[in-house]
């Protein structure tokens, strides 16, 4: 059971705007950043979001974080078909002394 | 740019050692602004972090309560990499095992390396 819950799946169709939730604690996403991963099959996951709501340069805008209290989603907008794949929330857990993550949410662009 | 290359046996017997070496090129294992950890990846326990090991003016540890009794998380600064050892395995510890740096966030991530525990 992971710490950072997360919907098992979503879906959207091409051009729409698709979000994911991430719920954690007071000891993770209530007191530190938030981070979103999208990982391809076969691959180690990639950093899409961090503190928060930050691009790292080669991410489309179409991607955006938000977080609020012990919570935060991740929106896709212009819903394209390489969008599919899974996507994982992390955080910092204070009280665990660890990184935590969320179970993973599979896009699916239908 | 940073790069993590990491190598090991891709099987391992139940209740014998998992060991895996992660080498690093671009940055310094003591790197005082870097932590070096190790995080695992199953179907049944989805993204796991095993623990971490990083130097700031000496060496610091840091591991997951789940796997706190079997785990050592070792830097070798001779040649500019760290390594995993997980004792006693069982068919659960079977995961994909990645190598990742971290400064603020988890920035660096190795290529993974499957590890099966199976007899």
């Amino acid at each position: 059971q992971s710490v950072l819950t997360q919907p098992p799946s979503a879906s959207g169709t091409p051009g729409q705007r698709v979000t994911i939730s991430c719920s954690g604690s007071s000891s993770n996403i209530g007191n530190d950043y938030v981070y979103w991963y999208q990982q391809l099959p076969g691959t180690a996951p990639k950093l899409l979001i961090y503190r928060n709501n930050q691009r790292p340069s080669g991410v489309p805008d179409r991607f955006s974080g938000s977080k609020s209290g012990t919570s935060a989603s991740l929106a896709i907008s212009g819903l394209r078909s390489e969008d599919e794949t899974d996507y994982y929330c992390a955080a910092w857990d204070d009280s665990l002394s660890g990184w935590v993550f969320g179970g993973g949410t599979k896009l699916t662009v239908l | 740019q940073v790069q993590l290359q990491q190598s090991g046996p891709g099987l391992v017997k139940p209740s014998q050692t998992l060991s895996l070496t992660c080498a690093i090129s671009g940055d310094s294992v003591s790197s005082k602004s870097a932590a070096w950890n190790w995080i695992r990846q199953s179907p049944s326990r989805g993204l796991e972090w095993l623990g971490r090991t990083y130097y700031r003016s000496k060496w610091y540890t840091g591991y997951a309560v789940s796997v706190k009794s079997r785990i050592t998380i070792n830097p070798d600064t001779s040649k500019n990499q760290f390594s995993l050892q997980l004792n006693s395995v069982t068919p659960e510890d079977t995961a994909v095992y990645y190598c990742v740096r971290s400064e603020q966030w988890l920035n660096n991530w190795g290529q993974g390396t499957l590890v099966t525990v199976s007899s």
